[in-house]
């Protein structure tokens, strides 16, 4: 099993502000995906990552992907309150393969 | 876009009854599909993987007789909890992926309470 590790595990912030999260493993991934889930909601897919050293952006969201395919990291810039959630990491090699996610960061924005 | 219906949303239900949970593919179908559990303020947990007309994959730790699984279509799979206790009471996700997807897609979950 591929255990991805998830800091922090959980962040309080007043809006406006920036964040960093981190997902690290010691494998090596394919790619790599972002989801966020809402307070009873199931994940939504945000991002894929695949090639390393990449960075994708999403309006106020950058995610990269470490130059060795270990780790990832999302980077939110002035943080809104609707982008509180769990923010979720897991690896992604394609077909129809399970997904197993990371720890998890909960992220909750204050107005 | 591709949607994964679950039903219901939220079940009470009594200890030792047993409770079904179905997820749906609404627009797509799904060969494979996939059960997670969830505890507060915690990541999913994967539990088992639905297959199309064969037997479930139980992750290492889950009890299959306890958490039954049918997946007789394309688009149905169902995750029975048997004989439900309180410790059972857990927030319970399906996903299936879109041909179309380069990823999963999430139905909203069910809350279930065993009381």
């Amino acid at each position: 099993t591929q255990l991805l590790e998830q800091s922090p595990q959980f962040l309080s912030i007043q809006e406006g502000e920036n964040l960093t999260v981190y997902c690290n493993s010691s494998s090596v991934f394919s790619s790599l995906q972002w989801y966020r889930q809402e307070p009873g909601e199931g994940p939504v897919l945000l991002v894929t990552v695949v090639t390393g050293g990449e960075v994708k952006k999403l309006k106020r969201l950058t995610f990269q992907f470490g130059d060795a395919r270990k780790d990832s990291s999302l980077h939110i810039t002035a943080a809104q309150t609707g982008d509180t959630g769990l923010y979720l990491c897991a690896p992604y090699s394609g077909g129809y393969q399970k997904v197993t996610f990371g720890t998890g960061t909960k992220l909750q924005v204050i107005p | 876009g591709a949607v994964v219906s679950q039903h219901p949303s939220r079940v009470i239900c009594k200890s030792g009854t047993s409770v079904k949970i179905e997820c749906r593919s609404l627009d797509f179908q799904a060969t494979t599909m996939f059960w997670y559990r969830q505890f507060p303020k915690k990541s999913l947990m994967l539990m088992a993987t639905s297959n199309e007309g064969s037997k479930a994959t139980y992750e290492q730790g889950v009890e299959k007789d306890k958490f039954l699984i049918n997946h007789a279509s394309l688009t149905l799979s169902t995750l029975t909890v048997t004989s439900a206790h309180p410790e059972d009471s857990s927030f319970y996700i399906c996903s299936a992926r879109p041909r179309e997807v380069w990823g999963y897609t999430f139905g909203s979950g069910t809350r279930l309470t065993v009381v």
